[in-house]
This record gives C-alpha cells, sequence and structure tokens, in this order.
C-alpha cells in the first residue's frame, strides 16, 4: 500500500449506531487530518493531529471522536450521528504540520450515509 | 471572517485554454494551494504559490498576485481527462487552510 488508504469507503448508518472510520499513511508524516466535504461546500476541517497530539478541533459537535494512536493511523469513531452529517470524509496527512510550504496528501475518502 | 471565492462551474473545448480565478480574504497569508479532485476521488496537489507571480509546471500554470488577493490557475490544451473540480486553497496567519468551495470544470469534445 502506498500513500493515504481509508476504509471503508462507502458506510451507511442509522442514527443509533456506532462506527470507526480509519485512515493509514504510509509516506512517513507525522500531521494528519479529519475533513468533511459536503456538496458545493468547501472543505471543513476537523481535527489536526501532530506527532499523535491534537492541535487542532475546530469546533466539531462531540458525536465525532478522533483518536491517533501513532503517526501513522487516524480514527474518526462515530455515535448518535444526525442526517445533515452525511458526507465524504477525508484523511490527509502532511511531513508536519507547522511548515507552510508542505502540500496535504489526501485519501480517497469514506462516503457517509446517516439513515 | 476568512472567505475564498471561486467560481462554481466552467465549461471549456478541449485543446483550448482555461483560466479559474480565485479572490481571497484571510488573516495573514502563507501561501496558495490548487488541488485537482476528479469526481469521488481524493484531491491531489496541483500547485503552491507563496511569492508574486507564475508558476509553471506542464500545461498547468499558477499565477498569485497577493497585494489583490488573487490567483488563477491556467489550464492548457485542455484533455477530456482535465474534467474535475479545482480547489483554492490559502494558508493564513496560524497555517491554517482555508478553501474554497472549488470550480467544476466540464470538457466537451
Amino acid at each position: 500500500e502506498t500513500g493515504v488508504t481509508q476504509t471503508p469507503r462507502h458506510l451507511v448508518m442509522g442514527m443509533t449506531n456506532k462506527k470507526s472510520l480509519k485512515c493509514e499513511q504510509h509516506l512517513g508524516h507525522n500531521a494528519m487530518y479529519w475533513y468533511k466535504q459536503s456538496a458545493k461546500k468547501p472543505l471543513e476541517l476537523m481535527f489536526v493531529y501532530n506527532f499523535k497530539e491534537q492541535t487542532e478541533n475546530n469546533s466539531v459537535p462531540s458525536r465525532f471522536s478522533p483518536e491517533c494512536p501513532n503517526s501513522s493511523h487516524l480514527f474518526l469513531h462515530l455515535h448518535t450521528l444526525q442526517p445533515e452529517d452525511s458526507a465524504l470524509y477525508l484523511c490527509a496527512s502532511s511531513p508536519s504540520g507547522g511548515d507552510s510550504s508542505y502540500e496535504q496528501y489526501f485519501g480517497p475518502g469514506t462516503r457517509l450515509t446517516v439513515t | 471572517g476568512q472567505n475564498i471565492d471561486q467560481p462554481t462551474e466552467m465549461t471549456a473545448t478541449e485543446g483550448a485554454i482555461v483560466q479559474i480565478n480565485c479572490t481571497y480574504q484571510t488573516s495573514g497569508f502563507n501561501g496558495l494551494f490548487w488541488y485537482q479532485q476528479h469526481a469521488g476521488e481524493a484531491p491531489t496537489f496541483l500547485s503552491y504559490n507563496v511569492l508574486d507571480g507564475l508558476e509553471e509546471k506542464g500545461r498547468f500554470s499558477s499565477f498569485l498576485s497577493r497585494s489583490k488577493g488573487y490567483s488563477y490557475l491556467l489550464l492548457k490544451e485542455l484533455q477530456m481527462k482535465d474534467s474535475a473540480s479545482y480547489l483554492c486553497a490559502v494558508r493564513d496567519s496560524n497555517y491554517q487552510l482555508i478553501w474554497g468551495a472549488g470550480t467544476k470544470l466540464i470538457i466537451k469534445p
């Protein structure tokens, strides 16, 4: 595997379910990100981890809970979601979180539908 | 507030040239990125500008004017595979990436 991988690619869940999204990067990067992408809206940054420490939480509801056990893996735990949470969830990584010149490398995303 | 503006959709013809504009108002500036995103796929990095001027990379070029808060992405010799969304993003003074909503580019034969 190379680059950034995400599983599952598609997920349908009820509002009372609990599920987790997984992201893994094989690039040796130290920063990882969760984004939400809704149709015709800008990417919304949700969480940032730099060297396994959470450095950003952009007022995300507590029904979304991130976990970063090491620099290569990132999880997003979901519970009691709402239909408006249906979106594409993208994971990204970069060499570090602070350097302005580094681009981010994205995974293919998980298409989440909340019923 | 911080804002990135780009057209929602553009149409161009195969073999032609198209310019996608991006204007921004952000708290500080630490670089501007362009990404390409095909439907159902991950965004992929195209270009990075931090100084004024034109950066050329094959068929794609990106221009920046910091004084005008303006950038454009120029695509030459358009191919059908260039049909995608093009995302403009600015890194602000806190090194946060502020994203535009993207421009969907449709290429017609």
